[in-house]
């Protein structure tokens, strides 16, 4: 199965900076099949990019990745109080589904 | 817009089973697949299985093979899992997602249920 690795596990930042969140893939994607959730302490996972790049449905525009092949990205270019939560990569290239170990984002 | 519901924290005996309901509302049950996600203190996040009510068809992560049984409740608009021969590790909040594809997997997830807490104790 496709291992991602995640880095760093926690940054901690400001609002107002901006911040790039890695995910690395054991084995490289032939197509761009990989999604980003964010998670908010007692709450679900929410869906914030799939395709790599595309923006789920009321996902603001200050988030977008990018990537391909076995490095993916996650840029929030201005970080708003609500946006410190713990991010997770997933592929969905090959079964089964993975997911990243998650990067904690502290003010 | 699809919104799942789940059942509500468990506390099961080692060896014993339990069994997770979802509850789906907003939308058209039959036209969507679900999935089940398991996450651990300290172990992140795995994927369980997926089912697709209309076909009737499941798979399972090989990991949970033999132990896990996902099925689904048309009429209620319910998808289930149980999971058999818990042990203290398999305590961990279980969520239920609803699949971006049906006829084609893997898939990501949107939206995700509230998540239900199991602990395993004796």
């Amino acid at each position: 199965e496709i291992v991602l690795t995640q880095s760093p596990g926690t940054l901690s930042l400001s609002p107002g900076e901006r911040v790039t969140l890695t995910c690395r893939a054991s084995q490289s994607f032939s197509s761009t099949n990989l999604a980003w959730y964010q998670q908010k302490p007692g709450q679900a996972l929410s869906l914030l990019i799939y395709g790599a790049s595309r923006r789920a449905t009321g996902v603001p525009d200050r988030f977008s990745g990018s990537g391909a092949g076995t490095d993916f990205t996650l840029t929030i270019s201005r970080l708003e109080p609500e946006d410190f939560a713990v991010y997770y990569c997933q592929q969905y290239n090959s079964s089964p589904p993975t997911f990243g170990q998650g990067t904690r984002l502290e003010i | 817009q699809v919104q799942l519901v789940q059942s509500g924290a468990e506390v099961k005996k080692p060896g014993s089973s339990v069994k997770v309901s979802c509850k789906a509302s907003g939308g058209t049950f039959s036209n969507y697949a679900f999935s089940w996600v398991r996450q651990a203190p300290g172990q992140g996040l795995e994927w369980m299985g997926r089912i697709v009510p209309l076909l009737e068809m499941t798979v399972y992560a090989q990991k949970f093979q033999g132990r896990v049984t996902i099925t689904a409740d048309k009429s209620t608009s319910t998808v289930y899992l149980e999971l058999s021969s818990l042990k203290s590790e398999d305590s961990a909040v279980f969520y239920c997602a609803r699949d971006s594809g049906v006829y084609s997997s893997p898939n990501w997830f949107d939206p995700w249920g509230q998540g239900t807490l199991v602990t395993v104790s004796s």
